[in-house]
C-alpha cells in the first residue's frame, strides 16, 4: 500500500531561521511521483514542485530546496531565511504509475513563522 | 486569468438538505478531482473525473455525487445520505487524466452543516 508520513504536525520559527519539513513515503511501485503543495491561510493549494523516482538530485527553486533519498524513502522540503509568507501548511503527496494509483497526501505540517 | 472557481466560499445548510457545490476551470484540463479536507489531516478523495461524461469514485464516495456534462465543470452534490458534511471541500483539475500530473486547485467551499 501507498502511504505517505508527515511525522511533523506543526513548526514555529522565528524569521530568517532555516527550517525542513520531513516526508517519508512508502510504495510498491518501482517508479513514482512525489508532489509538494502548499496550503495557505486562504485554503487554496498551490502546487510547489513533482519529482520522478528516477531523479534524485535534489532540486533549488529560490529559498526553496528538496532533498530526494530514495534510500531513506524520504523527499524533504527546506526552506531558507523563512519568511512570515511561508505560513502555511505544506502537504507532501505520492502516485504511482498503475492506474489504480491515485494521489496520496500526507497529514500536513502546519509551519508559523513569527516576526 | 486562467484557474479554478469554486462557489460559494462559505455555504451553510441545515440538516437533511442537499447543497451542490459549484467548481468551474478554464484550462482546458481533461481531468477534475473533489476532496474533502477535515481539521488536521490530509486531502481525501471524494470523486474524479477523466474525461467529459464519465467520472469515478474516490475513497469517500458514500453520500455525494457528480456530473462532468462540461469540460469545464464538475459540480458536487452532498446529499442528506451524508452523515458528516460538514468540511472544506476542494476542487482541483490537470491538464491530463493520469495522476502523475501536477494538479491545480480552487480555493476551496467551507460547507457547515446544522
Amino acid at each position: 500500500a501507498q502511504k505517505v508520513t508527515q511525522a511533523q504536525t506543526e513548526i514555529s520559527v522565528v524569521e530568517k531561521e532555516d527550517v525542513t519539513l520531513d516526508c517519508v513515503y512508502e510504495t510498491r511501485d518501482t517508479t513514482y511521483y512525489l508532489f509538494w503543495y502548499k496550503q495557505p491561510p486562504s485554503g487554496e493549494l498551490v502546487f510547489l514542485i513533482r519529482r520522478n523516482s528516477f531523479d534524485e538530485q535534489n532540486e533549488i527553486s529560490g529559498r526553496y530546496s528538496w532533498n530526494f533519498q530514495k534510500s531513506t524513502s524520504s523527499f524533504n522540503f527546506t526552506i531558507t531565511a523563512s519568511q512570515v509568507v511561508d505560513s502555511a501548511v505544506y502537504f507532501c503527496a505520492l502516485t504511482g504509475t498503475y492506474n489504480t494509483d491515485k494521489l496520496i497526501f500526507g497529514t500536513g505540517t502546519r509551519l508559523q513563522v513569527f516576526p | 486569468d486562467g484557474g479554478i472557481t469554486q462557489s460559494p466560499k462559505y455555504l451553510f445548510r441545515k440538516e437533511g438538505q442537499n447543497v451542490t457545490l459549484s467548481c468551474e476551470q478554464n484550462l482546458n484540463h481533461d481531468a477534475m478531482y473533489w476532496y474533502r479536507q477535515d481539521p488536521g489531516q490530509g486531502l481525501r478523495l471524494i470523486y474524479y473525473s477523466q474525461i467529459v461524461n464519465d467520472f469515478q469514485k474516490g475513497d469517500i464516495a458514500e453520500g455525494y455525487s457528480v456530473s462532468r456534462e462540461k469540460k469545464e465543470s464538475f459540480p458536487l452534490t452532498v446529499t442528506s445520505a451524508q452523515k458528516n458534511p460538514t468540511a472544506f471541500y476542494l476542487c482541483a483539475s490537470s491538464v491530463g487524466a493520469a495522476w502523475t500530473y501536477e494538479q491545480y486547485f480552487g480555493p476551496g467551499t467551507r460547507l457547515t452543516v446544522t
